[in-house]
């Protein structure tokens, strides 16, 4: 079946502007996850959606970068006034059934998006 | 917290060279294991993981046992590939969390 799609796989924009990812996640997937993969910090979280939770946001670096998981399938990942540390690729990931006990659950990623802030 | 602990690469080999890529973790509880592997131009991918003390997981000719006593998840394979060229990423998921928790990444290189 599909995998993991994420949109777009590239991404240029001017420092100060907004800018809005986008990730399919494989179909009847409950969890959601977002990375980041970046050269001087290595591969990071960012947030985590869970059926109707609320999201785990305890990865967002800064209060410029929120994200949405709209009828529990497709995620939007927005920064506002983007700087030039935000450059990165932002992988998606999605699995089955997320945390707590079930935590042999295996995520599965997206090919990212490659975001250039010039 | 918990965290993870990757030999330093760059690893570069000759075809047919036993590998071994280093991983330790810092965690409570019983984690779960990965490795997962990034080619060239492509996304991560899971390559095995284990889920308990003494588990071996494996694929592709890969293996890594998961070592409670020593923290361990190291990474081998008898005889690499050209194909094997890709970063490997240590990770683990925390029994009571959900996200992962990754090392640094070790870039391989085989030449013919």
């Amino acid at each position: 079946g599909a995998g993991v799609s994420q949109s777009p796989s590239n991404k240029v924009t001017e420092k100060g502007k907004d800018v809005e990812l986008r990730c399919d996640p494989i179909s009847g997937h409950t969890a959601l996850y977002w990375y980041r993969q970046s050269l001087g910090q290595g591969l990071e979280f960012l947030i985590y959606f869970q059926g109707n939770s609320a999201p785990d946001k305890s990865g967002l670096p800064s209060d410029r970068f929120s994200a949405e998981r709209t009828g529990g399938s497709v995620s939007t990942l927005t920064i506002q006034r983007t700087q030039q540390e935000d450059s990165a690729v932002y992988l998606c990931a999605s699995s089955l059934y997320g945390g707590g006990q079930l935590s042999t659950d295996t995520q599965y990623f997206g090919p990212g998006t490659r975001l250039t802030v010039l | 917290g918990n965290s993870v602990t990757q030999m330093e690469g760059p690893v570069t080999l000759s075809e047919e060279a036993f590998l071994t890529i280093n991983c330790t973790y810092t965690a409570t509880g019983y984690p779960s294991l990965f490795w997962y592997v990034q080619y060239p131009g492509e996304g991560l991918q899971l390559l095995l993981k284990a889920t308990k003390a003494d588990d071996k997981g494996s694929n592709k000719g890969f293996e890594a046992t998961y070592r409670k006593e020593t923290t361990s998840f190291h990474l081998e394979k008898g005889s690499v590939q050209v194909s094997d060229s890709a970063v490997y990423f240590c990770a683990l998921k925390g029994t009571s969390g959900s996200r992962l928790t990754f090392g640094e990444g070790t870039q391989l290189t085989v030449n013919p």
